[in-house]
C-alpha cells in the first residue's frame, strides 16, 4: 500500500510569515494530490488539490506544488493569518489499495501573533 | 443540497451496547467511507464502499460492520461497544478521483 509521511508534525510561524508543509508518498501511480484543513473541533475540509499533469496550483494565499519524480508535494501558505491555525492533512490518491486514499498523520500549524 | 449528514453528533454508550451511526449524502457520490480520528493518530479508515452493494474493510475494521443498500446511505454499526472505540467518527463521500466531503462527525464515548 501507499506510505505517506508529512513533515513537520508541528509548525509554528509568526503571523504574516509563510508556512510550508511537505508530503512524501511511495506509490508512483498516485495521480491526485489534495490537502485538507481541519480546525479544532470541526470536520476536515478540502482546501486545494492538484493533478499529476500539473506542477503547481495557486488559490489566493495557498498553493500546492508537485514533484512527481521525487514523489512529494507541498502546501504553501503565504501571509499567514490567525485563521490559518489548524491541522493540515495530505491524502495522495493512487487508485489502488483500500479506498485508494491514504491520509498523512497531519501537521499542526500554529500562527503566533 | 445538504452534503454529508451524520447522526448523532454525540453519543455515550456503555460497554457491550450496540448502536448504529448514520451517514447520508445527497451528491450521488459513488465512494463512501468511515474514518475514526484519535489524538495523534490522524484519520484511520474503518470501512469503505465503492458503490451500492459493495463494501470492503479498511485499516481498522474490527468491531464494526457496514452495509450499503443505497447510493445515499452508509451506516456504521458497532456490534459490542468497547472503551477502545471511544473516538470521533467521520463519514465521507467523493466522486472517483476527487476530494472527500466530510460529515460533521460523531463524538462517541464508551464507558
Amino acid at each position: 500500500g501507499e506510505n505517506v509521511e508529512q513533515h513537520p508534525s508541528t509548525l509554528s510561524v509568526q503571523e504574516g510569515d509563510s508556512a510550508v508543509i511537505k508530503c512524501t508518498y511511495s506509490d508512483s501511480a498516485s495521480n491526485y494530490f489534495p490537502w485538507y484543513k481541519q480546525e479544532l473541533g470541526k470536520r476536515p475540509q478540502l482546501i486545494i488539490d492538484i493533478r499529476s499533469n500539473v506542477g503547481e496550483k495557486k488559490d489566493q494565499r495557498i498553493a500546492v506544488t508537485l514533484n512527481k519524480t521525487a514523489k512529494h508535494f507541498s502546501l504553501h501558505i503565504t501571509e499567514t493569518q490567525p485563521e490559518d491555525s489548524a491541522v493540515y492533512f495530505c491524502a495522495p490518491y493512487s487508485g489502488g489499495g483500500a479506498d485508494g486514499l491514504t491520509f498523512g498523520k497531519g501537521t499542526h500549524l500554529i500562527i503566533q501573533p | 443540497n445538504a452534503g454529508v449528514t451524520q447522526t448523532p453528533k454525540f453519543q455515550v454508550l456503555k460497554t457491550g451496547q450496540s448502536m448504529t451511526l448514520q451517514c447520508a449524502q445527497d451528491m450521488n457520490h459513488e465512494y463512501m467511507s468511515w474514518y475514526r480520528q484519535d489524538p495523534g493518530m490522524g484519520l484511520r479508515l474503518i470501512h469503505y464502499s465503492v458503490g451500492a452493494g459493495i463494501t470492503d474493510q479498511g485499516e481498522v475494521p474490527n468491531g464494526y460492520n457496514v452495509s450499503r443498500s443505497t447510493t445515499e446511505d452508509f451506516p456504521l454499526r458497532l456490534l459490542s461497544a468497547a472503551p477502545s472505540q471511544t473516538s470521533v467518527y467521520f463519514c465521507a463521500s467523493r466522486r472517483d478521483v476527487y476530494g472527500y466531503t466530510f460529515g460533521s462527525g460523531t463524538r462517541l464515548t464508551v464507558v
